[in-house]
């Protein structure tokens, strides 16, 4: 069976510092990998999707960018982390092509001060 | 452009009373995918349904059921005698029918709390 892992689950980042997250999937090939943010209020934001090693889709043009050195490996980045960064990240994958079911990650709870 | 609209912001019912929650949705595509997910506490997204824009049968699973309307653009979702284990944000979703990935679109969520 698949599962997906993201770490840390928890950061608290002073402003202007760097940001790593990961995520990473297991059981599956060839995922179509995705990032998305929810902020305080609930929506959940699109930021970037991968439908390959190397192949990264922005969503919204912003402080952060993602990249997939592996195929089941998909990190989100920022040099310099803003106040409005704070949030929760959440990765997700699906497989195959066209339209098919995401499924979600344990999701990441960053704060920045 | 996609928008899904859930009004209902915070939902609260005494357990064993049965509640709903809407959805409306928006797309000028002809063929879409139809979500929700279920957001306990803890924060992970659990899938609970999907459905294709070609299929408007009702579907029932256990307490839940799903009512997908396209006459009226609305994916309700049902909860029959609910119990305190329900109790969390849920979210319904839509995407197009794409070659490669999914790019879904989310409503704001519906804060369900039942109460014993």
């Amino acid at each position: 069976s698949q599962t997906i892992h993201q770490w840390p689950a928890t950061l608290v980042q002073p402003v202007g510092s760097p940001l790593s997250l990961e995520c990473t999937v297991e059981g599956t090939s060839n995922p179509n990998l995705y990032w998305y943010r929810q902020a305080a209020g609930r929506g959940l934001q699109l930021l970037f999707y991968s439908v390959g090693i190397g192949q990264i889709s922005s969503e919204v043009p912003q402080n952060l960018s993602a990249s997939r050195p592996q195929d089941r490996q998909f990190i989100l980045s920022s040099k310099k982390l803003l106040l409005s960064d704070s949030g929760f990240y959440l990765c997700a994958w699906s497989i195959g092509t066209g339209t098919l079911t995401q499924y979600f990650g344990p999701g990441t709870r960053l704060l920045v001060l | 452009a996609q928008k899904v609209t859930q009004a209902q912001t915070e939902i609260s019912v005494v357990e064993k009373e049965d509640v709903t929650l809407d959805c409306v949705y928006e797309t000028r595509d002809t063929t879409y995918y139809l979500f929700w997910y279920k957001q306990p506490p803890s924060g992970e997204l659990v899938f609970l349904i999907r459905r294709n824009s070609f299929d408007e049968q009702n579907e029932i699973s256990g307490r839940y059921s799903w009512n997908f309307q396209k006459s009226t653009s609305s994916f309700n979702f049902t909860i029959t005698a609910s119990q305190v284990v329900d109790s969390a944000v849920y979210f319904c979703a839509l995407t197009p029918w794409e070659t490669s990935g999914s790019r879904l679109t989310f409503g704001e969520g519906t804060q369900l709390t039942v109460n014993p």
